[in-house]
């Protein structure tokens, strides 16, 4: 079965700091997904990508598709407060599957 | 435009008891997705609903949950003679068709069993 790893597990950066969460999956990648959670709440959209190499951007977040590495990347630009939360990772349990894996999550603290 | 709607949003039942957690997918939207999310572990795909239909169930329990999406009305969780174990943080998903397709997920049901 598929797996998903992401890292780091935890990070803590200052307000205006650079980002990177990375995805790595154990199979090959049939779509990407990326929400954000809030403890104790649901999960927020961010993006999903579905092409080896694309590259989607909403606001300051530019999420990255390796198929070749099986692997997606989230970055953000010039962190805020509001940036905080845990961010998963989702892709496909293969090819025409309608099942979701999900990584364990990576929570991100911004400090003021 | 409402999203994906779940209720309740806490629940709290004792042993033996039965819990039903309702979904309205958003607007539009004929695909419902149910997953569980225990303490510290991440989320599990549970089951996947077409309108009056059950496409996939192999991440469901064996016994005592149930799912459906009828016709008309929210999908509905069932879980019969609820367990310790049962507590855990339970999501609605919904998209307008399956593969490939945005899911956006609603805000979950917090099942406690005490």
């Amino acid at each position: 079965s598929q797996e998903l790893e992401q890292s780091p597990q935890s990070l803590i950066v200052q307000e205006g700091k650079n980002l990177t969460i990375n995805c790595t999956s154990s199979k090959t990648l049939y779509g990407l997904y990326w929400y954000k959670q809030k403890y104790g709440e649901g999960l927020i959209f961010l993006m999903m990508l579905q092409k080896g190499g694309e590259e989607k951007s909403h606001e300051k977040i530019t999420a990255k598709l390796d198929e070749k590495k099986q692997q997606s990347s989230l970055h953000i630009t010039a962190s805020q407060p509001s940036h905080a939360g845990i961010y998963l990772c989702g892709a496909y349990s293969g090819a025409g599957s309608y099942q979701l894996t999900f990584g364990k999550g990576t929570k991100l603290s911004v400090i003021p | 435009n409402a999203g994906v709607m779940q209720n309740p949003r806490h629940l709290v039942r004792r042993r033996g008891q039965e819990a039903r957690l309702r979904c309205s997918p958003m607007k539009g939207h004929s695909h419902v997705y149910w997953y569980r999310q225990l303490p510290e572990e991440g989320l599990k795909f549970m089951v996947y609903l077409q309108k009056e239909n059950i496409i996939d169930e192999s991440g469901m329990p064996k016994e005592r949950f149930s799912a459906e999406f009828p016709k008309e009305g929210p999908s509905i969780l069932r879980i019969q003679q609820v367990v310790r174990g049962d507590s855990a943080a339970y999501f609605c998903a919904s998209s307008t068709a399956g593969y490939g397709n945005t899911i956006y997920f609603g805000e979950g049901s917090w099942l406690t069993v005490v």
